[in-house]
């Protein structure tokens, strides 16, 4: 696959705190992005970073890309409680024309208040 | 706005009967898929379509089919579902390319297989 074995990580930390998920992937990728899902919702786009780009920020989003490792992190800066939610990464396998995304089992992010 | 829209959000069937889940997009996008997602892991793509009267495979296909009868619809159909596509399925609809053209994704039905 194009991740590998893997299960949903989890973390737990208080709000205010700075948090730093990281996902790799096993094959070549044109954009890495990283999704947000809320519980009983469906997953929802928060950054993008494409292969030819290091770090993107947005907000209190910073991600980055590191193609030669094939690896890519999330940061969230002064998490709030609303940011309770699992974060996935997901590749694009090539540039896939017809944007099949390829998704990692994600992480569980508990923002204590 | 935006939508996508599932029906229904909550299905319990019994083994071996047919199930069918609905999708309904607001977007025009040429692209929609169907996805799956297990407790602890990632989503995992089922079928996909690129307009309408197409249907592609995707890396989970067996046991399923799609139909895509408008630009707007994408059903999932479980001709005799079993217990182990208890799951949560997600529809998305998307415009296709390259460097990422983000998909749009419904709030999911939960299905559970008896």
């Amino acid at each position: 696959s194009q991740w590998g074995e893997e299960n949903l990580q989890a973390l737990s930390i208080q709000e205010g705190e700075d948090v730093t998920m990281n996902c790799s992937y096993k094959t070549y990728t044109t954009v890495v992005q990283w999704y947000r899902q809320k519980s009983g919702k469906g997953p929802a786009l928060i950054i993008l970073i494409r292969s030819n780009e290091r770090e993107k920020r947005s907000g209190r989003l910073r991600a980055t890309l590191d193609t030669s490792s094939q690896s890519s992190s999330l940061s969230i800066t002064g998490t709030l409680a609303t940011d309770t939610a699992v974060y996935f990464c997901a590749t694009d396998g090539r540039g896939s024309a017809l944007g099949r995304l390829h998704f990692g089992a994600g992480t569980q992010l508990i923002v204590i208040p | 706005e935006a939508a996508v829209t599932q029906s229904p959000r909550n299905k319990v069937a019994v083994t071996g009967g047919k199930v069918t889940l609905s999708c309904n997009q607001t977007n025009n996008h040429n692209n929609m898929y169907w996805y799956r997602q297990d407790t602890g892991h990632g989503l995992r793509l089922i079928h996909y379509s690129y307009g309408a009267g197409s249907t592609e495979k995707g890396d989970i296909p067996d046991g399923y089919k799609a139909s895509r009868p408008s630009q707007e619809n994408f059903s999932l159909i479980l001709e005799l579902a079993t217990p182990s596509q208890t799951s949560v399925y997600f529809c998305a609809s998307g415009e296709p390319g390259t460097g990422g053209q983000a998909p749009l994704f419904g709030e999911g039905t939960r299905l559970s297989v008896l």
